[in-house]
């Protein structure tokens, strides 16, 4: 069974810093999917960004951004110019690749970012 | 454009109590999933639906039942309420295909006394 590890509970980052979000994961499978889920305190689930783990080029979105290493199984994200409304937990997810109806997520435990103005 | 909808928002149940959690779908998806969140946990999946008729267990499935009444409805059930399923339940739903993103509901918190 996979396993997605997060090993920062929370983090905190000045308004319009960089922070890096941490995420490893366990898996013997070579064709799967990576995301971070946003959860703002509404409680919402918002996709932040996702990764094919067979693309060798990280994905961006704006100003989220991710480090793909995948012989490390490691799967960062990186937010630039951190805004008050990026405050929230942030969960990383795992997903298999090629089986059809089975696009079940595992995710990590998160790590709650705060935004200090 | 509702996306995934779930009923009610907040519960309150005694030990022992039955009650059904509803989610619909107007995205014509075929795929459907409950998960539950703890703090601390984060996100497990306790059942989900690749199509209408069928569904699988997930990771904690003890204590819950589940039916795909349609292609845009899956409930989940606690025949017995126990404290232990005190959490936020959340359902999702995405189409079949390598390409394909899950999209959430707005949650049930589910208090259990």
């Amino acid at each position: 069974a996979q396993t997605v590890t997060q090993s920062q509970p929370e983090m905190s980052v000045q308004e319009a810093e960089t922070v890096t979000l941490s995420c490893t994961y366990d898996t013997s499978e070579s064709d799967y999917y990576l995301f971070w889920y946003k959860q703002p305190p509404s409680r919402q689930m918002i996709l932040v960004i996702r990764q094919e783990a067979y693309k060798q080029q990280n994905a961006t979105e704006n100003r989220f951004s991710v480090n793909f290493q995948k012989a490390a199984k490691s799967f960062s994200l990186k937010i630039s110019d951190s805004q008050l409304g990026d405050a929230a937990m942030y969960f990383c997810a795992y997903r298999s690749g090629p089986s059809i109806g089975n696009e079940k997520l595992t995710f990590g435990t998160g790590t709650r970012l705060t935004i200090i103005p | 454009n509702a996306g995934v909808t779930q009923t009610p928002k907040f519960q309150v149940l005694k030990t022992g109590q039955s009650m059904t959690l509803q989610c619909a779908q107007d995205m014509n998806h075929n795929s459907m999933y409950w998960y539950r969140q703890d703090p601390g946990m984060g996100l497990r999946l306790i059942y989900y639906s690749a199509s209408e008729g069928t569904t699988d267990k997930g990771e904690v499935p003890n204590g819950y039942n589940v039916s795909r009444l349609n292609k845009r409805e899956f409930s989940l059930r606690l025949e017995s309420a126990a404290p232990s399923q005190t959490s936020v339940y959340f359902c999702a739903s995405s189409e079949w295909g390598r390409q394909e993103t899950q999209y959430f509901g707005p949650g049930t918190r589910l208090l259990v006394l």
